[in-house]
């Protein structure tokens, strides 16, 4: 198993574009959580998705949207892109809902311009 | 609101020495914590859930309600161990992993 993927790994955008930033959870899972990391500091959640719906928002703007597929596997979607919006984005994943054990990803490091 | 706090942002160490990583929490219902870490150059990964009560590459991290603290404890740290350091605080019943802002672990030969 080749764990939590995401993809790309790097992404350059500038001021104002959206992205959409893919995550497949470990086989099995059905949750999936996103998260925020900016240099120097510790994750910040984002949201979490399970069974296709969301369970939990963190303190982010509504440029900020997520969705979940039936195969489990999820988008993060940021529109009108800032340059604060520059960090890595993890995902992560786990069996259940909830704040059980999560399986994090190698993130999407995104640089807005 | 939520919130965790480790107060080294740096801790160094020579090998064999023991080793400490403060963690203290707020949070107003019964927390759930954990220890994550992120060797170089690989991803984030669970050490320590505070459920299990158990030693993980001779950590251990015993949690303290009337301090409110979650100190990750090691007797004797091994080179191997030189890591980033993630407390993080999980909500009953919800999905928010809150987490610290981390300790960098250095163990010198």
């Amino acid at each position: 198993d080749a764990g939590v993927t995401q993809s790309p790994t790097h992404l350059i955008k500038t001021r104002g574009q959206h992205v959409t930033l893919r995550c497949s959870p470990i086989s099995g899972h059905k949750s999936v959580s996103w998260y925020q990391q900016v240099l120097g500091q510790g994750p910040q959640f984002i949201f979490q998705y399970y069974e296709k719906e969301e369970r939990g928002r963190g303190n982010f703007p509504d440029r900020f949207s997520a969705r979940q597929f039936p195969n489990y596997s999820s988008e993060l979607n940021v529109n009108a892109l800032l340059l604060g919006d520059s960090a890595l984005y993890l995902c992560a994943s786990s069996l259940a809902g909830g704040v059980g054990i999560q399986y994090f990803g190698a993130g999407t490091r995104l640089s807005v311009l | 609101a939520q919130r965790v706090t480790q107060p080294e942002k740096l801790l160094s160490v020579f090998k064999g020495a023991p080793v400490e990583l403060k963690c203290n929490y707020s949070y107003s219902g019964s927390p759930e914590l954990f220890w994550y870490v992120q060797y170089s150059r690989q991803r984030l990964q669970l050490l320590l859930r505070h459920i299990s009560r158990e030693s993980i590459k001779g950590f251990t991290a015993d949690l303290n309600k009337g301090e409110t603290s979650f100190h990750l404890k090691k007797p004797f740290a091994q080179e191997e161990d030189s890591a980033m350091y993630y407390c993080a605080l999980g909500e009953t019943s919800g999905s928010r992993l809150t987490f610290g802002e981390g300790t960098q672990l250095t163990v010198n030969p």
